[in-house]
């Protein structure tokens, strides 16, 4: 069964507007913890941003944010602000906490336009 | 954040050959391990690299074909061996810092 689900097709962001990319997880565990990373045409895996099943507050690291919405088992990424260098692919994933492996959605790709 | 370093960054194989792929984390990193993203797809498992024995490997793969070493907590290989076409692909090491997860630049490989 799909642990993680990406279904937005690929987007097309004017700069300086915010852009949310959408995720669904699916897991019994109560604990657990919601990752995204960005992946440019070079291939790197960038550590966007980490949700934790317990924590009280969204996550936000600078421009990045997270929509956590536990109830609705959803974690969406809120790009504020977006430049030109947000062109990317976005993977959310989800780790378990029994499991120490990352289980990655399929991704959803931007471009962002000036 | 974690530092976490990978070489080659790229290769370009012939068929039937293995490449190793270093990587090196910094001493923070508890948990490694490595990752392969075939074209066009998502991120797959390969492997939990444990120090100082076998790794963990994930359904669908093998130590014969995947052998993984992690003789130290900072230091790991993965060994793509008698590769095909199909082994083309981008090859991460990852590792894990508190609750955390990164990953290295990656390795890009093209198998002829």
């Amino acid at each position: 069964a799909q642990k993680i689900t990406q279904t937005q097709p690929g987007m097309f962001v004017q700069e300086k507007e915010a852009v949310t990319l959408d995720c669904t997880y699916d897991t019994s565990d109560p604990s657990y913890g919601l990752f995204w990373y960005k992946q440019p045409s070079s291939g790197e895996m960038i550590f966007l941003i980490y949700q934790g099943s317990y924590d009280q507050q969204n996550a936000t690291e600078g421009r990045y944010s997270l929509n956590f919405q536990k109830a609705r088992k959803s974690a969406n990424l809120v790009i504020s602000a977006s430049q030109l260098g947000d062109s990317a692919m976005y993977f959310c994933a989800m780790r378990e906490g029994r499991s120490n492996r990352l289980a990655f959605g399929k991704g959803n790709q931007v471009v962002v336009i000036p | 954040s974690a530092v976490i370093s990978q070489k080659p960054s790229r290769d370009i194989c012939q068929r039937g050959t293995s490449l190793t792929i270093q990587c090196q984390v910094d001493s923070q990193v508890t948990m490694m391990f490595w990752y392969r993203q075939q074209p066009g797809q998502s991120l797959t498992l390969i492997a939990t690299a444990n120090q100082g024995s076998e790794a963990t490997y994930e359904s669908g793969f093998v130590i014969d074909k995947f052998p993984i070493s992690r003789p130290n907590l900072t230091f790991s290989t993965l060994t793509v061996s008698n590769m095909s076409p199909e082994d083309s692909s981008i090859y991460l090491c990852s590792g894990q810092y508190y609750n955390e997860q990164f990953f290295g630049p990656g390795t890009r490989l093209t198998v002829l």
